[in-house]
């Protein structure tokens, strides 16, 4: 079981609009700004989208936003399109006595 | 433009020791003030961070493997290394190296290199 809770799977139509939820505790997510957001297509490696909740690595397409509340983050894909068909996951840094990075499961998302 | 590429073994026996070396190009491990971070993904399944070091020596590590792991880097062949004793079926996994900040960000990886644990 993973430590930060996404949803297995969303999917969503050309055009429209995705939000992903990354659900983590007042340890991960909601203690720190330090939640970033990956894209991974099959049999490849991930792809950094989102930094520090909400900041863009150069390079990456403006549809993809990054915000937070409380424990959750989330990522939203705007104007869907069909290369956007992949798994996601989110990661935070974890402060416990051991500080250490913890990923969420995943998220496959369908273009329909 | 930085590349990096992991090595090791494919196969390894069980309780034996896994060993993986990730060669940076392109850029030092010693320059850039970022973290060098190892990542695995059992086929089929999400990520699993393992650890991360700094060129000074400074290690961060994954507390679920904590006992069986050590990571280090060597500056002067720019690369870094991880080695996980006693391995078991679970271990199984593609392994990745990773450039980032010590606790995210990840923002170049290597292709991966599937360590498979079998007898």
């Amino acid at each position: 079981q993973s430590a930060l809770t996404q949803p297995a799977s969303v999917s969503g139509s050309p055009g429209q609009s995705i939000t992903i939820s990354c659900i983590g505790t007042s340890s991960d997510v909601g203690a720190y700004d330090y939640v970033s957001w990956y894209q991974q297509h099959p049999n490849k490696a991930p792809k950094l989208l989102i930094y520090d909740v909400v900041n863009r690595p150069s390079g990456v397409s403006t549809r993809f936003s990054g915000s937070k509340s409380g424990n959750t983050a989330s990522l939203t894909i705007s104007d869907l399109q069909a290369e956007d068909e992949a798994d996601y996951y989110c990661n935070s840094y974890k402060k416990t006595n051991t500080p250490h990075v913890v990923f969420g499961g995943g998220t496959k998302l369908t273009v329909l | 433009q930085l590349h990096l590429q992991e090595s090791g073994p494919g196969l390894v026996k069980p309780s034996e020791t896994l060993s993986l070396t990730c060669t940076v190009s392109g850029g030092s491990i010693s320059g850039s003030g970022h973290y060098w971070v190892w990542i695995r993904q059992p086929p089929g399944k999400g990520l699993e961070w393992i650890g991360s070091i700094y060129f000074s020596g400074s290690t961060h590590y994954n507390p679920s493997l904590k006992s069986r792991l050590t990571i280090s880097a060597s500056t002067y062949s720019n690369q870094f290394s991880l080695k996980l004793t006693s391995v078991t079926a679970a271990d199984t996994a593609i392994y990745s190296c990773a450039r980032g900040t010590a606790f995210e960000a990840f923002d170049v990886w290597g292709p991966g290199t599937l360590a498979t644990v079998s007898s």
